[in-house]
C-alpha cells in the first residue's frame, strides 16, 4: 500500500496562476481532508469530504475548491494563486473523522 | 465552535527530564474525539493516540502517557525520561459531530543533550 500520496512535492506559482494539488489514497478511506500549515498557525482545515460526491468547507476555504468524484482522489484547486497561499499543504485520509488520520508527505507551495 | 488551545508555543528541556505538553479544548458536543500527532524535523505527521469522550482512563505507552480530564477540558501529554529523538512539534486535535477535525497550533519541543 502506498498510503496517502501527494503531488507535486514542491511548486512555485506566480500570482494569479491556477493549479491543482493532487491527493490519492489506496486504503479505501471514506474521509479525506486538506490542511495548510503555516509557521505559528498549526494545521488549519481547508476542505474535507466524508465520501465520494460530498465535500464541505473547513476553517479557511476561501480561494480553494475541491471535488471528490472517487473514493481514492481528493484534488485541491487554487483558482487564482495569491502570496497568502504560500504554505505547506497536507492531505489526510481515514475511515472517518473519528479515526486516526493518515497524512501525505505534503506539498510546499510558494506563490510569488 | 470547537477550539483547541496549546498554550505552550515552545519548550526546551534537558534529556532525561520529564515534560508535559498541555492541550485544552472547547466543544458543545458530548461525543467527541481527541488526538495527538507528532511532527519530527523531517516533516511528516505521525499519529500518537486517539481518545473518545466517554473514556477518561489515562493511557500509558512506554515513555508516553496521556491524561484526559473532562472536568477541565484538558488532554495533556507527558513524556517521561525524554530523549533527543522526542524533539518535534506536537499537535493536539479535536473531532466532534460536524466531522471537522480541528488542530491546535502545536508545541515545539526541544530536547537538549
Amino acid at each position: 500500500n502506498a498510503g496517502v500520496t501527494q503531488t507535486p512535492k514542491f511548486q512555485v506559482l506566480k500570482t494569479g496562476q491556477s493549479m491543482t494539488l493532487q491527493c490519492a489514497q489506496d486504503m479505501n478511506h471514506e474521509y479525506m481532508s486538506w490542511y495548510r500549515q503555516d509557521p505559528g498557525m498549526g494545521l488549519r482545515l481547508i476542505h474535507y469530504s466524508v465520501g465520494a460526491g460530498i465535500t464541505d468547507q473547513g476553517e479557511v476555504p476561501n480561494g480553494y475548491n475541491v471535488s471528490r468524484s472517487t473514493t481514492e482522489d481528493f484534488p485541491l484547486r487554487l483558482l487564482s494563486a495569491a502570496p497568502s497561499q504560500t504554505s505547506v499543504y497536507f492531505c489526510a485520509s481515514s475511515y472517518s473523522s473519528a479515526g486516526e488520520q493518515f497524512f501525505g508527505p505534503g506539498t510546499r507551495l510558494t506563490v510569488l | 465552535a470547537q477550539k483547541v488551545t496549546q498554550a505552550q508555543t515552545e519548550i526546551s528541556v534537558v534529556e532525561k527530564e520529564d515534560v508535559t505538553l498541555d492541550c485544552v479544548y472547547e466543544t458543545r458536543d458530548t461525543t467527541y474525539y481527541l488526538f495527538w500527532y507528532k511532527q519530527p524535523p523531517s516533516g511528516e505527521l505521525v499519529f500518537l493516540i486517539r481518545r473518545n469522550s466517554f473514556d477518561e482512563q489515562n493511557e500509558i505507552s512506554g515513555r508516553y502517557s496521556w491524561n484526559f480530564q473532562k472536568s477541565t477540558s484538558s488532554f495533556n501529554f507527558t513524556i517521561t525520561a525524554s530523549q533527543v529523538v522526542d524533539s518535534a512539534v506536537y499537535f493536539c486535535a479535536l473531532s466532534e459531530g460536524d466531522d471537522k477535525i480541528i488542530f491546535g497550533k502545536g508545541t515545539r519541543l526541544h530536547i537538549l543533550p
